[in-house]
């Protein structure tokens, strides 16, 4: 399996606070993504990154914000959480070319 | 606007059988496609992929055909086995590259003993 942590697996927090996911990764790859899952929408991408401190929006970046520090590590913030944020994210992580994305196990995210 | 539909929400079939789990897609760039598994609390795990130079790809039991002037995928699954049983998302993305992945909803596929 690909190195790929994220913490925590399990997450719940009232709304309007600040969250914050983290990815940690072992393999050196240069893309890092984050995705979320939705009953009845499949993965949406949130934010990717394509270098250190080099990132870019996705599908549905609205409300998050994302930091890339080290090639290691990629964060995803909820500045002010919000119940439609309740979901699943997984992080990904790729090489280059076409190699496939592999996902870490998720982190479940619960707001009250 | 969905990009990659995965019409059928589930699928049920019983072991030993094949199953074929169908994609579709709207956009026209779209030049690689990839199938990934999904078991629950799990994360979607790579099962196989295929570019749009190629029109099949094998990999066990595991076959993707693209037939790209319909725009459509599908993966066969032969025998079918009862560890089958999972979430399976469609996924692509154009330019060549891994990037940007445009994923389906997903097909629950169950496999009866």
């Amino acid at each position: 399996d690909a190195g790929i942590t994220q913490s925590p697996r399990h997450k719940v927090t009232e709304t309007g606070t600040p969250v914050t996911l983290r990815c940690h990764q072992t393999e050196n790859h240069r893309y890092m993504y984050w995705y979320r899952q939705d009953p009845g929408h499949g993965l949406r991408l949130i934010h990717y990154s394509y270098g250190v401190k080099d990132t870019d929006k996705g599908e549905v970046s609205d409300g998050y914000s994302v930091s890339r520090s080290k090639t290691e590590d990629f964060l995803l913030t909820l500045e002010s959480a919000t119940s439609s944020q309740t979901s699943v994210y997984f992080c990904a992580i790729s090489g280059l070319g076409t190699q496939p994305q592999h996902f870490g196990d998720g982190t479940r995210l619960s707001i009250l | 606007d969905q990009q990659v539909k995965q019409n059928s929400p589930s699928l049920s079939v019983q072991e030993g059988r094949i199953s074929i789990l169908n994609c579709d897609y709207t956009n026209s760039m779209f030049d690689y496609f990839l199938w990934y598994k999904k078991y629950p609390a799990e994360g979607p795990t790579f099962l196989i992929s295929i570019s749009s130079i190629k029109d099949k790809n094998e990999d066990g039991r595991f076959t993707v055909f693209l037939n790209k002037s319909a725009k459509h995928l599908s993966l066969h699954i032969v025998p079918s086995q009862p560890g089958d049983s999972a979430v399976y998302f469609c996924a692509a993305n154009s330019g060549g590259s891994n990037y940007k992945l445009t994923f389906g909803k997903g097909t629950l596929l169950t496999v009866n003993p």
